[in-house]
Parts: C-alpha cells; structure tokens; sequence
C-alpha cells in the first residue's frame, strides 16, 4: 500500500518550454502533497506544500510563477516548470501523505528533468 | 524550530558486518522521526518511523532504530549488512507543527557502502 506514482520518470526539453510532472497516490488520497528538488550529492529542498483544493504555500526563494503547483483532487497534484532554463536541471520528487504529523510521507521515484 | 544531523556523510561496512547510521535531532516538542532509504535515481523509501509508541522501532529489510531521547538521536541499526543495503540513507524529524502541514527536516544523509 501507499504507492505513490510520479510522472515522466526523465524529460529532456529545449530552453524556454514548459514541462508538467505529474503525481498521483495510487492506493490512498493525499491530503498533503510536498514538492522536493534534489542536487547531486545532496539532500531534498523542500520547494512547496500544496493541501487539495488550496493554493501551493512556497518555501523562500522558490519562484511561485516558474514553479506552477496544481493540486486539484486526493489523488493527484502536478508541477510546471514554466520557461525551463539549464539552471532548473534537477531531480524533483514529489511526497504524499494522508493524516496528521505522525503520518510518512510516501514518495514518488522522481522525475530527472535535464535543460538544453 | 526541527533540525536533524546525520553524523558521517559516508559509511563502509564489510557484508555481514553491523551497519550504523547517527542521526541527531533537535525539536522543540516531541517528535516524530523518520528513516528513508534512497537508491540511485529513485524517490525514497520509508524504512521507519517513530511516532511516540515503543521506543525500539523495527522496520523492513531488518532494520530497526531506537528513540533516546536524553541523547536526541535516533540511530539506525542493521546487524548484518547485504550488498543490496547500499543506498543513501536520510533521517527526518517532523515536530508536528506547521500549520497542519506537518513537514519534515531531513539531515544532509549518509551514504552506505557495503565490501564484500
């Protein structure tokens, strides 16, 4: 149980296109999704938390107009990088969970997205 | 305010031999705490969780991790490492606030390397 799948698993895109990731809890409805960003070697950066039916909250420094969140059922959210440029290259996860705080996230297998 | 540190970013062990992982944190209540496991280009993996029951938690794959919380750590223990425990281990703190985000804080993660 609480499978979580996250869409495309790698993307290759020219500069100035948008790309959309998708993910979705398979098994369980998500009343808290999380977007991460992970650099090589390092660990996750929270970019945004988004509760269904509700505006994305933003961590600082996260650009809210290139980093579109959409979460619009239990199941599904999605992230749109909008005008891709080299330096948004990264691995982005996503995470799950239903319930309160001492519940898991459960996380997607990430989407490897590379900028030419 | 959470925060977890992970002491060694880089751990060897021979196969067969104790893995152990340090993880530390700081809460400023009660926490709830978190072991993921990572392998290359995949999302993560919840190995275990800590939610105020038992304070020796036992996880998948043999793993199990105990809560002392006059050390504020949360070390993770396997007795006997297998080749396929190499990966990137993350250990997570989530205090239970946030405006019912419930967010983690992950440590910087330690690297798990097994020799035959």
């Amino acid at each position: 149980g609480a499978v979580v799948s996250q869409h495309p698993s790698w993307v290759i895109c020219k500069s100035g296109t948008s790309v959309k990731i998708e993910c979705r809890s398979l098994d369980f409805q998500a009343t808290t999704m999380f977007w991460y960003r992970q650099f090589p070697k390092q660990s996750l950066m929270l970019m945004a938390t988004s509760n269904e039916g509700s505006k994305a909250t933003y961590e600082q420094g996260v650009e809210k107009d290139k980093f579109l969140i959409n979460h619009a059922s239990l199941t599904l959210s999605t992230l749109t990088v909008t005008s891709a440029h080299p330096e948004d290259s990264s691995f982005y996860i996503c995470s799950a969970r239903t319930g309160g705080a001492g519940q898991p996230q459960h996380f997607g297998d990430g989407t490897r997205l590379s900028i030419l | 305010a959470q925060s977890v540190t992970q002491l060694g970013s880089h751990v060897s062990v021979s196969e067969g031999a104790l893995v152990l992982l340090r993880c530390n944190y700081s809460s400023s209540v009660p926490p709830y705490l978190f072991w993921y496991v990572q392998y290359p280009n995949q999302g993560l993996q919840l190995l275990l969780k800590y939610t105020s029951a038992a304070t020796l938690v036992k996880g998948i794959n043999g793993f199990e991790a105990e809560f002392k919380k006059s050390e504020t750590s949360f070390h993770l223990t396997k007795p006997s490492a297998h080749m396929s425990d190499a990966a990137e281990y993350f250990c997570a703190v989530s205090d239970g606030t946030g405006a019912g985000s419930y967010q983690l804080t992950f440590g910087k993660g330690t690297k798990l390397s097994v020799i035959p």
